[in-house]
């Protein structure tokens, strides 16, 4: 139990295109899901909390209004990078949380973005 | 910040050796601590939690926790090329994210 899948692994897109990356919780509901990303040789970084039905709650530093994350389900949130850029390229995990802790925190597969 | 540190490494230990992690956090308050091992290029897997102190064996791996010094361990016994990784601790900050420490590489030699 406790799958979350997260599509597509991978993808290129030109500059100042868009990209949506999907994140569900397959066999549990995720009141929480939080979005990090990870440049080479480094950790991960979280950039946003977002509950079930809630606005996402942003780290200091991420922009809002280019990293729109939605989580309208108990089963799906969606990150979208609008106006991309090169150094936008990195690496996004979804990881998702249940209620109370429930199943700990399970995380996605990554999305391996490239900005050319 | 609260911060997770932990040394980067990397840290090299032969094959059927007992290799030793180590983190320390800032946060009092902290209550739980994740270790996840992570290969290159892919998403980070859990291998325990703890949230008491002392040792938690599970396996091969055992994770200590010392909250009087604010300190997290983790042990991999009989070591094997495959436990070759970058291996993450993580506290869980007041939003209920985790909070990773920067990660240390172990290279397990046969």
């Amino acid at each position: 139990g406790a799958v979350v899948s997260q599509h597509p692994s991978w993808v290129i897109c030109k500059s100042g295109t868009s990209v949506k990356i999907e994140c569900r919780s397959l066999d549990f509901q995720a009141t929480t899901m939080f979005w990090y990303r990870q440049f080479p040789k480094q950790s991960l970084m979280l950039m946003a909390t977002s509950n079930e039905g809630s606005k996402a709650t942003y780290e200091q530093g991420v922009e809002k209004d280019k990293f729109l994350i939605n989580h309208a389900s108990l089963t799906l949130s969606t990150l979208t990078v609008t106006s991309a850029h090169p150094e936008d390229s990195s690496f996004y995990i979804c990881s998702a949380r249940g209620a109370r802790g429930l199943y700990g925190y399970t995380f996605g597969s990554g999305t391996r973005l490239t900005v050319v | 910040q609260k911060e997770v540190e932990q040394n980067s490494g990397p840290l090299s230990v032969p094959e059927g050796a007992i290799a030793s992690l180590n983190c320390t956090y800032s946060d009092r308050g902290s209550q739980s601590f994740f270790w996840y091992r992570q290969y290159s290029g892919k998403s980070p897997e859990l291998i325990m939690f703890i949230y008491s102190n002392g040792d938690k064996e599970d396996g091969r791996f055992t994770a200590q926790l010392n909250k009087a010094s604010q300190y997290v361990s983790l042990l991999i016994r009989d070591s094997q090329p495959s436990d070759s990784a970058t291996y993450l601790c993580a506290g869980i900050n007041s939003g209920y994210a985790l909070n990773f420490g920067k990660g240390t590489s172990l290279l397990v030699t046969p």
